[in-house]
Protein backbone atom coordinates (compact mmCIF):
# COMPACT_ATOMS: atom_id res chain seq x y z
CA UNK A 1 0.00 0.00 0.00
CA UNK A 2 1.13 3.75 -0.71
CA UNK A 3 2.77 5.15 2.36
CA UNK A 4 4.02 8.57 3.20
CA UNK A 5 7.25 9.19 5.15
CA UNK A 6 8.22 13.06 6.57
CA UNK A 7 11.14 12.71 8.42
CA UNK A 8 11.12 15.26 11.43
CA UNK A 9 8.65 15.80 13.33
CA UNK A 10 9.47 18.77 14.57
CA UNK A 11 12.27 21.26 12.18
CA UNK A 12 13.44 24.25 14.43
CA UNK A 13 14.66 26.95 12.22
CA UNK A 14 15.66 30.59 13.24
CA UNK A 15 13.52 33.68 11.50
CA UNK A 16 15.94 34.34 7.76
CA UNK A 17 17.19 30.60 7.35
CA UNK A 18 16.16 28.07 4.53
CA UNK A 19 13.31 25.97 5.57
CA UNK A 20 13.57 22.29 4.18
CA UNK A 21 11.07 19.70 5.02
CA UNK A 22 11.60 16.29 4.15
CA UNK A 23 8.71 14.14 2.72
CA UNK A 24 9.46 10.30 0.47
CA UNK A 25 6.55 8.30 -1.24
CA UNK A 26 6.77 4.17 -1.66
CA UNK A 27 5.29 3.75 -5.31
CA UNK A 28 7.03 2.62 -8.07
CA UNK A 29 4.78 4.83 -10.23
CA UNK A 30 4.87 8.21 -8.92
CA UNK A 31 1.68 9.31 -7.55
CA UNK A 32 -0.09 13.01 -7.37
CA UNK A 33 2.04 15.05 -4.62
CA UNK A 34 1.17 17.34 -2.43
CA UNK A 35 2.13 19.97 0.55
CA UNK A 36 -0.79 21.14 2.93
CA UNK A 37 0.14 23.73 6.03
CA UNK A 38 -2.35 23.72 8.66
CA UNK A 39 -2.41 26.56 11.27
CA UNK A 40 -3.59 25.87 15.03
CA UNK A 41 -7.06 25.12 15.16
CA UNK A 42 -7.69 25.50 11.22
CA UNK A 43 -8.44 23.10 8.09
CA UNK A 44 -6.14 22.18 5.91
CA UNK A 45 -4.40 24.75 2.90
CA UNK A 46 -3.13 23.85 0.09
CA UNK A 47 0.86 25.15 -0.25
CA UNK A 48 1.87 23.51 -3.46
CA UNK A 49 1.29 20.52 -5.63
CA UNK A 50 2.77 18.47 -8.36
CA UNK A 51 0.82 16.41 -10.69
CA UNK A 52 2.68 16.85 -14.39
CA UNK A 53 5.50 18.55 -15.92
CA UNK A 54 7.98 20.92 -14.54
CA UNK A 55 9.42 18.74 -11.46
CA UNK A 56 10.23 21.95 -9.85
CA UNK A 57 6.95 23.34 -8.04
CA UNK A 58 6.19 26.74 -6.81
CA UNK A 59 3.49 27.33 -4.20
CA UNK A 60 1.96 30.42 -1.68
CA UNK A 61 3.98 32.02 0.60
CA UNK A 62 7.39 31.59 -1.06
CA UNK A 63 6.92 27.98 -0.78
CA UNK A 64 8.18 25.51 -3.26
CA UNK A 65 8.97 21.77 -3.92
CA UNK A 66 10.89 19.12 -6.43
CA UNK A 67 9.82 16.27 -7.07
CA UNK A 68 12.94 13.61 -7.73
CA UNK A 69 11.50 10.34 -9.09
CA UNK A 70 14.88 8.72 -8.33
CA UNK A 71 14.71 9.23 -4.80
CA UNK A 72 10.94 9.60 -4.17
CA UNK A 73 10.91 12.36 -2.76
CA UNK A 74 9.09 15.77 -2.81
CA UNK A 75 11.09 17.48 -0.45
CA UNK A 76 9.86 21.08 0.48
CA UNK A 77 11.53 24.55 0.63
CA UNK A 78 11.08 28.40 1.40
CA UNK A 79 14.83 30.20 1.01
CA UNK A 80 13.85 32.55 4.13
CA UNK A 81 11.58 31.29 7.45
CA UNK A 82 9.28 33.76 8.34
CA UNK A 83 7.69 33.84 11.87
CA UNK A 84 3.69 33.41 10.33
CA UNK A 85 5.64 30.29 8.46
CA UNK A 86 5.13 28.42 12.14
CA UNK A 87 2.44 25.53 11.56
CA UNK A 88 2.37 21.63 10.60
CA UNK A 89 3.30 20.71 7.22
CA UNK A 90 1.79 17.45 5.67
CA UNK A 91 2.85 15.97 2.47
CA UNK A 92 -0.06 13.74 0.99
CA UNK A 93 -0.13 11.36 -2.28
CA UNK A 94 -2.67 10.32 -3.98
CA UNK A 95 -1.54 7.15 -5.97
CA UNK A 96 -1.76 7.43 -9.54
CA UNK A 97 -4.68 5.87 -11.36
CA UNK A 98 -6.55 5.85 -7.94
CA UNK A 99 -10.29 6.46 -9.30
CA UNK A 100 -11.12 7.70 -5.91
CA UNK A 101 -8.65 10.65 -5.60
CA UNK A 102 -8.51 10.05 -1.90
CA UNK A 103 -5.21 11.67 -0.32
CA UNK A 104 -2.81 9.27 1.94
CA UNK A 105 -0.94 11.86 4.50
CA UNK A 106 1.97 11.92 6.06
CA UNK A 107 2.71 12.31 9.91
CA UNK A 108 2.89 15.78 9.61
CA UNK A 109 6.28 18.30 10.20
CA UNK A 110 6.04 20.77 12.78
CA UNK A 111 7.89 24.13 11.70
CA UNK A 112 8.63 25.88 14.56
CA UNK A 113 10.61 29.59 13.52
CA UNK A 114 12.64 31.21 16.10
CA UNK A 115 13.18 35.07 16.14
CA UNK B 1 -13.90 32.56 -2.93
CA UNK B 2 -16.01 29.10 -2.75
CA UNK B 3 -15.10 27.43 -0.12
CA UNK B 4 -16.32 24.37 2.22
CA UNK B 5 -18.50 24.77 5.10
CA UNK B 6 -18.82 22.40 7.84
CA UNK B 7 -21.06 22.62 11.22
CA UNK B 8 -20.78 22.38 14.18
CA UNK B 9 -17.66 23.55 14.28
CA UNK B 10 -17.07 21.76 17.93
CA UNK B 11 -19.56 18.59 19.35
CA UNK B 12 -19.12 16.96 22.48
CA UNK B 13 -21.31 13.91 22.99
CA UNK B 14 -21.55 10.75 25.44
CA UNK B 15 -20.18 7.38 24.47
CA UNK B 16 -23.32 5.78 22.46
CA UNK B 17 -24.69 8.52 21.46
CA UNK B 18 -25.27 8.98 17.74
CA UNK B 19 -23.72 12.14 15.96
CA UNK B 20 -24.32 14.19 12.24
CA UNK B 21 -21.67 15.75 11.08
CA UNK B 22 -22.86 18.14 8.63
CA UNK B 23 -20.53 19.82 5.25
CA UNK B 24 -21.63 21.70 2.51
CA UNK B 25 -18.93 21.34 -0.08
CA UNK B 26 -18.14 23.46 -3.12
CA UNK B 27 -21.46 23.98 -5.33
CA UNK B 28 -20.05 22.18 -8.14
CA UNK B 29 -17.87 19.90 -7.27
CA UNK B 30 -18.81 16.45 -7.57
CA UNK B 31 -16.46 14.23 -5.24
CA UNK B 32 -16.49 14.49 -1.37
CA UNK B 33 -14.86 13.43 1.26
CA UNK B 34 -14.15 12.73 5.02
CA UNK B 35 -10.77 12.09 6.85
CA UNK B 36 -10.47 12.55 10.44
CA UNK B 37 -7.17 13.37 12.59
CA UNK B 38 -6.95 12.33 16.24
CA UNK B 39 -5.16 14.79 18.36
CA UNK B 40 -1.35 14.65 17.39
CA UNK B 41 -1.88 12.27 14.41
CA UNK B 42 -1.61 12.63 11.18
CA UNK B 43 -5.15 12.93 8.72
CA UNK B 44 -6.66 10.10 7.64
CA UNK B 45 -8.81 9.62 5.14
CA UNK B 46 -12.31 7.15 5.75
CA UNK B 47 -14.82 7.56 2.56
CA UNK B 48 -15.23 9.38 -0.98
CA UNK B 49 -18.61 9.50 -2.58
CA UNK B 50 -19.24 10.30 -5.94
CA UNK B 51 -22.05 10.23 -7.87
CA UNK B 52 -24.34 9.21 -4.56
CA UNK B 53 -22.68 6.74 -3.59
CA UNK B 54 -19.40 5.48 -1.40
CA UNK B 55 -16.64 5.00 -4.16
CA UNK B 56 -13.59 3.63 -1.90
CA UNK B 57 -13.73 3.50 2.21
CA UNK B 58 -11.41 2.64 4.33
CA UNK B 59 -10.59 -0.04 7.38
CA UNK B 60 -11.45 2.84 10.14
CA UNK B 61 -14.89 3.59 8.00
CA UNK B 62 -16.72 0.77 9.31
CA UNK B 63 -20.46 -0.24 10.33
CA UNK B 64 -20.95 2.79 12.82
CA UNK B 65 -20.35 4.74 10.28
CA UNK B 66 -22.55 6.45 7.19
CA UNK B 67 -22.25 8.92 4.56
CA UNK B 68 -25.29 10.52 3.04
CA UNK B 69 -26.06 13.58 0.53
CA UNK B 70 -29.12 13.99 1.30
CA UNK B 71 -30.48 16.97 -0.60
CA UNK B 72 -27.85 17.94 -3.64
CA UNK B 73 -26.09 20.63 -1.30
CA UNK B 74 -25.48 18.67 1.98
CA UNK B 75 -22.79 16.08 2.97
CA UNK B 76 -23.26 14.71 5.98
CA UNK B 77 -21.24 11.71 7.99
CA UNK B 78 -23.25 9.94 10.71
CA UNK B 79 -21.62 7.90 13.68
CA UNK B 80 -24.06 5.28 14.85
CA UNK B 81 -22.90 4.64 18.72
CA UNK B 82 -19.83 7.11 19.40
CA UNK B 83 -16.82 5.72 20.86
CA UNK B 84 -14.16 7.05 23.00
CA UNK B 85 -12.27 6.40 20.60
CA UNK B 86 -13.80 8.75 17.72
CA UNK B 87 -12.56 11.66 19.40
CA UNK B 88 -11.08 13.85 16.58
CA UNK B 89 -11.17 16.60 14.22
CA UNK B 90 -13.08 15.45 11.19
CA UNK B 91 -12.60 17.07 7.96
CA UNK B 92 -14.93 17.30 4.65
CA UNK B 93 -13.38 17.57 1.31
CA UNK B 94 -14.40 17.73 -1.89
CA UNK B 95 -13.04 18.06 -5.91
CA UNK B 96 -14.72 19.37 -8.64
CA UNK B 97 -13.28 16.09 -10.87
CA UNK B 98 -13.23 16.14 -14.58
CA UNK B 99 -10.90 15.28 -17.02
CA UNK B 100 -7.53 15.98 -15.46
CA UNK B 101 -6.78 16.38 -11.64
CA UNK B 102 -7.82 19.17 -9.38
CA UNK B 103 -7.13 19.81 -6.13
CA UNK B 104 -9.17 18.96 -2.92
CA UNK B 105 -10.75 21.72 -0.87
CA UNK B 106 -11.02 20.90 2.89
CA UNK B 107 -13.59 22.26 5.22
CA UNK B 108 -12.29 24.06 8.44
CA UNK B 109 -13.60 20.95 10.65
CA UNK B 110 -15.40 19.45 13.27
CA UNK B 111 -13.97 18.62 16.40
CA UNK B 112 -15.67 15.78 18.28
CA UNK B 113 -15.64 14.85 21.47
CA UNK B 114 -16.94 11.64 22.89
CA UNK B 115 -17.02 11.70 26.44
Amino acid sequence: AQSVTQLGSHVSVSEGALVLLRCNYSSSVPPYLFWYVQYPNQGLQLLLKYTTGATLVKGINGFEAEFKKSETSFHLTKPSAHMSDAAEYFCAVTPWMDSSYKLIFGSGTRLLVRP
Amino acid sequence: EPEVTQTPSHQVTQMGQEVILRCVPISNHLYFYWYRQILGQKVEFLVSFYNNEISEKSEIFDDQFSVERPDGSNFTLKIRSTKLEDSAMYFCASIAGGASYNEQFFGPGTRLTVL
